[in-house]
């Protein structure tokens, strides 16, 4: 079973802060995905990344898959309170279903 | 824009009753799967399906049943509810295994007392 670790867990932050939540697996992923999730409902696809070392930007969201594609990271600039939501990485390896992560937490006050 | 609708929204029933969950999709997408979300373990995939009566198994099957008789519905059946199934249940859709994103409704929150 492949696993994926996100961290950290919870964050909590004032609005206008720069953040960074990480996405890492010793295992090797095809494609990377991150998801944002509000209370109540189901995850939203933000972004997928294929290629090893891609960086992709989504307004001030910016996303990157580690050169050996074993990690992943989501950098917020700027935060805002409408950014607050459960953010999950998502991989799939050759052959094999999504495996989730357990997801951030982010908090983003006023 | 729901492509992907889940019913009911909210269940409360008994231990030991069965309860059957559903996902109804307009995409016309072959690939649908079915969550459990709680607290301390993320998403965990119960059961899938890759096609028209082609199901599979996940990681925490045990106690679920699925069927897929037409490509826009797939059925989740809790045989015999117990307090352990208390979760939000969420259905996903995509066009292919994994590289195109997964569409997920928006979760069934169902308690067994």
């Amino acid at each position: 079973t492949q696993l994926l670790e996100q961290s950290p867990q919870f964050l909590s932050i004032q609005e206008g802060e720069n953040l960074t939540v990480y996405c890492n697996s010793s295992s090797v992923f095809s494609s990377l995905q991150w998801y944002r999730q509000e209370p109540g409902e189901g995850p939203v696809l933000l972004v997928t990344v294929v290629t090893g070392g891609e960086v992709k930007k989504l307004k001030r969201l910016t996303f990157q898959f580690g050169d050996a594609r074993k990690d992943s990271s989501l950098h917020i600039t700027a935060a805002q309170p409408g950014d607050t939501g459960l953010y999950l990485c998502a991989g799939g390896a050759s052959g094999s279903r999504l495996t989730f992560g357990e997801g951030t937490q982010l908090t983003v006050n006023p | 824009d729901a492509g992907i609708t889940q019913s009911p929204r909210h269940k409360v029933t008994e231990t030991g009753t069965p309860v059957t969950l559903r996902c109804h999709q307009t995409e016309n997408h072959r690939y649908m799967y079915w969550y459990r979300q709680d607290p301390g373990h993320g998403l965990r995939l119960i059961h899938y399906s890759y096609g028209v009566k082609d199901t599979d198994k996940g990681e925490v099957s045990d106690g679920y049943s699925v069927s897929r008789s037409k490509t826009e519905d797939f059925l989740l059946t809790l045989e015999s509810a117990t307090s352990s199934q208390t979760s939000v249940y969420f259905c996903a859709i995509s066009a292919s295994n994994r590289r195109d994103g997964y569409t997920f409704g928006s979760g069934t929150r169902l308690t067994v007392v």
